[in-house]
């Protein structure tokens, strides 16, 4: 139990189009959404947490109208990358929990982010 | 601010050799403490985690950690790596505010088991 999966894996695209990546949780009802952000060799990077329903809560210096984060239902959390450029280029990862505060988080596979 | 720091970066062992990979945090108040891990192509794992309690806490496949307080330290040990251990290792801290959770990362180190 206590899947997550992200789609797409990988993703490129052209600079100034828009990209979303899908998290869901496939067995499991999870309030608590959360978007990491990996550059090579680096350390995993909060980006936001979003809870179900509400708005999400962003990391001092993400950029809150250029990482669009919605949390529509207890599956399914969503991050659109707004006319991106190649410096968003970069892993995305997910996590999710079944309720907020501490509880263990349960992490997508990541999704690979390129633009050209 | 809270930070977590791995002065590992890259570990190579032969198999059967033993592990200790070193995790230190910097905040001196109440955290909770992990280590993950990242088979290549696949997903983060939580190998083990320590609230509170006995400071040596046993997690899957063989890995243990100890807290040490003093130290502000999590190290990750196991006696003896496998072939199949090759992988990402990340430790964290879990800040506790009372505000909704929140995971600090390490660097990571990548750890190469060689046969």
């Amino acid at each position: 139990g206590a899947v997550v999966s992200q789609h797409p894996s990988r993703v490129i695209c052209k600079s100034g189009t828009s990209v979303k990546i899908e998290c869901r949780s496939l067995d499991f009802q999870a309030t608590t959404m959360f978007w990491y952000r990996q550059f090579p060799k680096q350390s995993l990077m909060l980006m936001a947490t979003s809870n179900e329903g509400s708005k999400a809560t962003y990391e001092q210096g993400v950029e809150k109208d250029k990482f669009l984060i919605n949390h529509a239902s207890l599956t399914l959390s969503t991050l659109t990358v707004a006319s991106a450029h190649p410096e968003d280029s970069s892993f995305y990862i997910c996590s999710a929990s079944r309720t907020s505060g501490y509880n263990e988080q349960f992490f997508g596979p990541g999704t690979r982010l390129t633009v050209l | 601010a809270q930070s977590v720091s791995q002065h590992n970066h890259h570990v190579i062992l032969s198999e059967a050799a033993s592990l200790e990979l070193g995790c230190n945090y910097s905040y001196g108040g109440t955290v909770n403490l992990f280590w993950y891990v990242q088979y290549p192509g696949q997903h983060l794992q939580l190998l083990l985690k320590y609230f509170s309690g006995d400071p040596l806490v046993k997690g899957i496949k063989g890995f243990e950690a100890e807290f040490i307080k003093s130290k502000f330290s999590f190290n990750l040990r196991k006696p003896s790596v496998q072939w199949s251990d090759t992988a990402e290792y990340f430790c964290a801290s879990h800040l506790l505010t009372g505000t909704a959770s929140k995971l600090t990362f390490g660097t990571g180190t990548r750890l190469q088991v060689t046969l």
